[in-house]
């Protein structure tokens, strides 16, 4: 594809409830990232994927979140149990991973809330 | 660690007057520099970003920002304002392997 797409745009959901956000990065990007929007609080880094092993997912908030990459492409955020602090707007990034300086290209975003 | 600092989350200019948006950072080794906007209901794009090459970056749609080492600043600006920048910018800071730090942001209004 063009570019970054997230899918739903936008997701309601019940507190308790186990939601999947969907990420398909650029094709023939290996670094997918994962980045969470709060309202005042800029973006807070979540997980980054190389291929489909995540290096580093010190920015998991909590064992409620997780993510996999399969294919080296799609990504899925489950955030399990979901509460109302996890409401906002979740991003998606992809890289060609060429190196250090590699530009990130966003998604659109998902734009969660939790009543 | 590696940390962004943008100051002022809202900034107000008037059309073609200079825009000037603030960003300091710190970092424990030479650090790679970015500055990405996002317009309302859109992604973030990325507008220049600085890799130890020449310290004025140049960017898109107008914008550039100069890497000052002693001041630990990336500081982006603009000459004239157009009403098309309202926006929200963000300062970002690498220290390489992939990992980015975002600012909280920076509003930007344009004032016709």
């Amino acid at each position: 594809g063009a570019g970054v797409s997230q899918s739903p745009s936008n997701k309601v959901t019940e507190k308790g409830k186990d939601v999947e956000l969907r990420c398909d990065p650029i094709s023939g990007h290996t670094a997918l990232y994962w980045y969470r929007q709060s309202l005042g609080q800029g973006l807070e880094f979540l997980i980054y994927f190389q291929g489909n092993s995540a290096p580093d997912k010190s920015g998991l908030p909590s064992d409620r979140f997780s993510a996999e990459r399969t294919g080296g492409s799609v990504s899925t955020l489950t955030i399990q149990r979901t509460q109302q602090e996890d409401s906002a707007v979740y991003l998606c990034a992809s890289s060609l991973s060429e190196g250090d300086t590699d530009t990130q290209y966003f998604g659109p975003g998902t734009r969660l809330t939790v009543l | 660690a590696q940390s962004v600092t943008q100051l002022g989350s809202h900034v107000s200019v008037s059309e073609g007057a200079l825009v000037l948006l603030r960003c300091n950072y710190s970092s424990s080794v030479p650090p790679y520099l970015f500055w990405y906007v996002q317009y309302p209901n859109q992604g973030l794009q990325l507008l220049l970003k600085y890799t130890s090459a020449a310290t004025l970056v140049k960017g898109i749609n107008g914008f550039e920002a100069e890497f000052k080492k002693s001041e630990t600043s990336f500081h982006l600006t603009k000459p004239s304002a157009h009403m098309s920048d309202a926006a929200e910018y963000f300062c970002a800071v690498s220290e390489g392997y992939q990992k980015v730090t975002f600012g909280i942001g920076t509003k930007l209004q344009v004032i016709p």
